[in-house]
């Protein structure tokens, strides 16, 4: 698990704050993934970049906010979000050619 | 369109006897396929990947999958259980025709659980 990491690991925040997430990989992969993981529920695919280019955005609202300044790094900014958005998010990471991904820790994330 | 079925939410097994986790796909031409674990509070975990080649493909752990093209299925398994190998099992499966980027459609998931 140390080739992607997730920072921070737990995160509360109430529905007016503002907070990122963050994803860093050492994989020298060159695309990243977020996720969210809520219980009993299918693990849902958020975003994808490649090449720092953002390729998918699965109808996630806009109080999700992605940023890949370059294709070892990967944020998730956090607005005014609601209870049910609490879940563990986690980010992925894959190499090209190779369709495997890697997964970090995660973020528990609390909405209050 | 893609879907991956684990009909079982749980299973339970005597460690030291064999372990089946199964799953079930739906994908128009050759799938990718791709078993995953996960412990408590930890993401999840790269368990084994059939591409193409021998239905058999072995992984980390003593983990194998056998991939079965007439029952579109890819279960999992393990000849001797450990307490250790409780987790929750994700199978997933992906379109072998889309770019390296492509997202991966994951099951529901299994618990398994392992008695002493």
């Amino acid at each position: 698990e140390t080739g992607v990491t997730q920072t921070p690991r737990h995160l509360v925040m109430g529905m007016t704050n503002k907070k990122s997430l963050k994803c860093e990989q050492h994989l020298g992969h060159n695309a990243m993934y977020w996720y969210k993981q809520s219980a009993k529920k299918p693990l849902e695919l958020m975003f994808v970049y490649n090449f720092k280019e953002q390729t998918e955005n699965n109808s996630v609202p806009s109080r999700f906010s992605p940023e890949c300044p370059n294709s070892s790094h990967l944020f998730l900014h956090l607005h005014t979000l609601q209870p049910e958005d609490s879940a563990l998010y986690l980010c992925a990471s894959s190499q090209d050619g190779r369709p495997e991904q890697y997964f970090g820790p995660g973020t528990r994330l609390t909405v209050t | 369109a893609q879907s991956v079925a684990q009909p079982e939410d749980q299973v339970n097994v005597a460690e030291g006897n064999p372990l089946t986790v199964k799953c079930t796909y739906s994908v128009s031409g050759n799938p990718y396929l791709f078993w995953y674990v996960q412990y408590p509070n930890r993401g999840l975990q790269f368990l084994l990947k059939y591409i193409t080649g021998d239905n058999l493909v072995k992984g980390s752990y003593g983990f194998e999958a056998e991939f079965n093209k007439s029952q579109t299925s890819f279960h999992l398994k393990k000849p001797s259980a450990l307490v250790s190998d409780s987790a929750l099992y994700f199978c997933a499966v992906r379109h072998s025709g889309y770019s390296s980027a492509s997202k991966i459609i994951f099951g529901s998931g299994t618990r398994l659980s392992i008695r002493p």
